[in-house]
């Protein structure tokens, strides 16, 4: 299985919003509505920040938000703060019963 | 509140098993219909899904790993054990254990382990 596509880096100007996109296929993010978005900071686990394409875990704000569009899901990030510096990575359940991350997106705020 | 605590040798041989263990506290693996998975991250790089564990002992494995893993629970010790055969340099990576949703497909996974280093070297 391949890794989903996402780019390298985003970045923004605290306040801005940026979106991460995350491209996979039908077999994956187009086959079930059940992509997730994970946050990293540096020496840390990834913490969940959105599962089923646009539900946030108690304790996320609702600066984060998802969609999906086909074999394409987005992360928006809306007002960003200094503390969204961080990878981010889009995950997917698969049609064969498996499961895949994207390749990671660096996320800087200027 | 739910914890989990990854536990391994630190370095390991080619060609060796690798052992992992992670240790969950405040909830009880065996009490509850949750599955359980195991990620993977080498050092700079992104994640990569190991595999997945159901309570009923099902098995869910990366088809590029599956010839060489065991995913397995030890109720009686609040325990997931993953076993990582034939190990080359290519399997150094910060391993995370985390725990899926309450019922249904493992679709995401949460909350994670602080993970564990391993180092494959001779």
């Amino acid at each position: 299985q391949s890794a989903l596509t996402q780019p390298a880096s985003v970045s923004g100007s605290p306040g801005q919003s940026i979106t991460i996109s995350c491209t996979g296929s039908s077999s994956d993010v187009g086959a079930y509505d059940y992509v997730s978005w994970y946050q990293q900071h540096p020496g840390t686990a990834p913490k969940l920040l959105l599962f089923d394409v646009t539900i946030r875990p108690s304790g996320v704000p609702d600066r984060f938000s998802g969609s999906k569009s086909g074999n394409t899901a987005s992360l928006t990030i809306s007002g960003l703060q200094a503390e969204d510096e961080a990878d981010y990575y889009c995950s997917s359940y698969t049609y064969s019963s498996s499961y895949v991350f994207g390749t990671g997106t660096k996320v800087t705020v200027l | 509140q739910l914890q989990l605590q990854e536990s391994g040798p630190g370095l390991a041989k080619p060609s060796e098993t690798l052992s992992l263990t992670c240790t969950v506290s405040g909830g009880y693996i065996s009490r509850s219909t949750y599955s359980w998975g195991w990620i993977r991250q080498p050092p700079g790089k992104g994640l990569e899904w190991i595999g997945t564990v159901y309570y009923s002992g099902s098995t869910y494995y990366n088809p590029s790993l599956k010839s060489r893993l065991d995913m397995s629970l030890d109720t009686s010790k609040n325990q997931i054990s993953l076993k990582v055969s034939s190990v080359t340099a290519a399997d150094t990576a910060v391993y995370y254990c985390a725990r899926g949703p309450p019922n249904g497909d493992f679709r995401w996974f949460d909350p994670w382990g602080q993970g564990t280093l391993v180092t494959v070297s001779s």
